[in-house]
């Protein structure tokens, strides 16, 4: 079993929608979590870390359950160029960062 | 300034043959991490490097795969007698210190086809 979990998707979904991305992880010991974007055959980057106490960034909201062991991000009024897979990340003590396989969307017009 | 950089962008090679895929971090990121992105998976660790440590191994699938990292800085990823499975895009990451706490930067990546 995979150490981080999330519905593959594809979400298609019109502009202005609001999607939201779930995903779990497995190891309990993780301590830090992240969401990186990529877009279609380009390198992942970095969208935001997770806070245990939620934490905002323009119109992405991202969320920590640790006591459920999940994690999601709520994207509001979703542009075209949000157009991507989204990849959930947990850290682990030691230095591994383990990836999800991502959540693909597809925001139309 | 400069972001991570990976070479070759392509590499076509024929089963059996090895390959060398190179990795220049940021400059002053002593974290530098290998994964692999096969079509449609997710990213898979490989290896990790940390300044002057050992590097982590956990991830390398075959003892056909080794990395080197010389100077604390240029890496490169060897796969010896490359296999069809080894077909994957090979990225390359580096962080300030423990990437557990600190954004990743990727390179563009290498694409390898074994053929």
């Amino acid at each position: 079993r995979k150490e981080v979990e999330q519905d593959p998707g594809p979400f298609n979904v019109p502009e202005g929608a609001t999607v939201a991305f779930n995903c779990t992880y497995s190891n309990s010991a993780s301590q830090s979590f992240f969401w990186y974007r990529q877009d279609c055959r380009k390198e992942p980057k970095l969208l935001m870390s997770v806070y245990s106490s939620g934490n905002e960034d323009g119109r992405f909201t991202a969320q920590l359950n640790r006591a459920s062991q999940y994690i999601s991000l709520l994207t509001r009024d979703s542009k075209l160029s949000d157009s991507a897979t989204y990849l959930c990340v947990a850290a682990n003590p030691g230095y591994a960062l383990n990836f999800g396989k991502g959540t693909s969307l597809l925001v139309t017009p | 300034g400069a972001g991570v950089s990976q070479s070759p962008s392509n590499k076509v090679t024929e089963k059996g043959k090895d390959v060398e895929l190179r990795c220049d971090p940021i400059s002053g990121h002593t974290a530098l991490y290998w994964y692999r992105q096969s079509l449609g998976q997710g990213l898979e660790f490989l290896i990790y490097f940390q300044g002057n440590s050992a590097p982590d191994k956990s991830g390398l699938p075959s003892d056909r795969f080794s990395a080197e990292r010389t100077g604390g800085s240029v890496s490169t990823l060897t796969i010896q007698r490359t296999q069809q499975e080894d077909s994957a895009v090979y990225l390359c990451a580096s962080s300030l210190e423990r990437a557990s706490y600190n954004e990743q930067f990727f390179g563009p990546g290498t694409r390898l086809t074994v053929l």
